[in-house]
């Protein structure tokens, strides 16, 4: 049973346009969220995140979103640009349990 | 540059041999954590350690992985025997005290044949 849910395998967006990458989950108790970017051959690596008393946080060309009642984030990432085409992780956690559940991932690709 | 170390990279065995997958934690994290990435679940949480004391390793097949610390600066997972089904990435990440802020190794392409 996916707790974390990324619908879209895949995305293709033209560079300098807007990239909305999308995630949904189920459990009502996650209170902290991630999003986090693999290139192939590399380990993941934190991109951005934001608290549940949030629902916005934004961090240069990258903002999340939080829709609790919808249980919906999602990653904006403006301008696209080539260096970003990779796999993007959403993740979630109940912060006292100190376990990180991922989704499946998006394949990012930005073409010129 | 402090990093992830995981060895090997890639492994390719045989159904039924003992795979060793070895982490070194970026120095003076002390909170270690494997994960496994397939196609169909995205990235599992296999188990975790703090301070080297095994925390939580419900999402391991009990039967044939096992997990741990014999020191501060070595992590490892082991499967015995493996399976086709094995076949996967698996991830080292090293924290301190949390996940927010850890670190994730390159990971070891796992192949059973």
């Amino acid at each position: 049973d996916q707790q974390v849910k990324q619908n879209s395998p895949s995305l293709s967006v033209q560079e300098g346009r807007i990239s909305i990458l999308n995630c949904d989950y189920t459990n009502s108790m996650f209170d902290y969220f991630l999003w986090y970017k693999k290139y192939p051959a590399e380990g993941p690596t934190f991109l951005i995140s934001i608290s549940s008393i949030k629902d916005k946080n934004e961090d240069g060309r990258f903002t999340v979103f939080l829709n609790k009642s919808a249980k919906h984030l999602s990653l904006h990432i403006v301008p696209s640009q080539p260096g970003d085409s990779a796999v993007y992780f959403c993740a979630a956690s109940e912060r006292r349990t100190d376990k990180l559940i991922f989704g499946t991932g998006t394949r990012l690709q930005v073409f010129p | 540059d402090a990093r992830v170390t995981q060895t090997p990279r890639h492994k390719v065995t045989e159904m039924g041999q003992e795979v060793t997958m070895r982490c070194q934690p970026i120095l003076g994290h002390n909170t270690v954590f494997w994960y496994r990435q397939t196609m169909m679940q995205g990235l599992e949480l296999l188990a975790y350690f703090r301070n080297r004391a095994p925390l939580d390793d419900s999402g391991m097949p009990k039967d044939r992985f096992s997990a741990e610390m014999p020191d501060a600066t070595l992590a490892t997972l082991k499967i015995q025997p493996s399976e086709p089904r094995d076949s996967a990435v698996y991830f080292c990440a090293s924290g301190l005290d949390t996940f927010v802020g850890s670190f994730f190794g390159s990971g070891t392409q796992l192949s059973v044949l």
